[in-house]
């Protein structure tokens, strides 16, 4: 079984650029969910893809959006990129039923730094 | 909304001393609590979870109950080792199913 894997591991991007980041979901897993993890803060939840819809989203500004694929692997894109985007951004993926989340697996997170 | 409040850091400890981290919750409906650890160098791993009150979750020595009355789960263990030295994020998935909050993280220190 492969766990979650995410690209590139690190990005420099300038103000106002755009980015796309990537993960790879665990094989048999149907959800994946985006974090931002600032510099010695907790995870931020950015939003939820389940079955390729957008299933749950956090207090991000629609600049940040994703796409999941029918293989379960997904994208998270941001757009006019702040310096305050400056941040690990993790993925995580989980089997979703009955509603409820199960275990979150967590890739090791691509580091963006905006200049 | 729903949110996760967590015992600042950093902490240090003796090993074989007694840990407490202190995690309170505020959620509607019925969340599901979890701790997860971020050891140095590594990605975030689940170490233990409890999905209704009362439950209590364990791993690797460490224990969690899930406290409705209190909105609590403080994480424990009873003998701490160097090993353990990492940071320790609580976090809760709603009740809805389809939103997820992280505490700041407690940073844990273990010396000799």
């Amino acid at each position: 079984e492969t766990g979650v894997t995410q690209s590139p591991t690190h990005l420099i991007k300038t103000r106002g650029q755009q980015v796309t980041l990537r993960c790879s979901s665990q094989s048999g897993h149907n959800t994946v969910s985006w974090y931002q993890q600032a510099l010695g803060q907790g995870p931020q939840f950015i939003f939820q893809y389940y079955r390729e819809e957008e299933n749950g989203r956090g207090n991000f500004p629609p600049r940040f959006s994703g796409l999941q694929f029918p293989n379960y692997s997904s994208e998270l894109n941001v757009n006019a990129l702040e310096l305050d985007d400056s941040a690990l951004y993790l993925c995580a993926s989980s089997l979703l039923a009955g509603g409820r989340f199960d275990t979150q697996y967590f890739g090791p997170g691509t580091r963006l730094t905006v200049l | 909304g729903d949110s996760v409040t967590q015992m600042e850091g950093p902490v240090t400890l003796s090993e074989e001393a007694f840990l407490t981290i202190n995690c309170t919750y505020t959620a509607t409906g019925y969340p599901s609590l979890f701790w997860y650890v971020q050891y140095p160098g590594e990605g975030l791993q689940l170490l233990l979870k409890a999905t209704k009150a009362d439950d209590k979750g364990s791993n690797k020595g460490f224990e969690a109950t899930y406290r409705k009355e209190t909105t609590s789960f403080h994480l424990e263990k009873g003998s701490v080792q160097v090993s353990d030295s990492a940071v320790y994020f609580c976090a809760l998935s709603s009740g809805t199913g389809n939103q997820f909050y992280f505490g700041t993280g407690t940073s844990l220190t273990v010396i000799p």
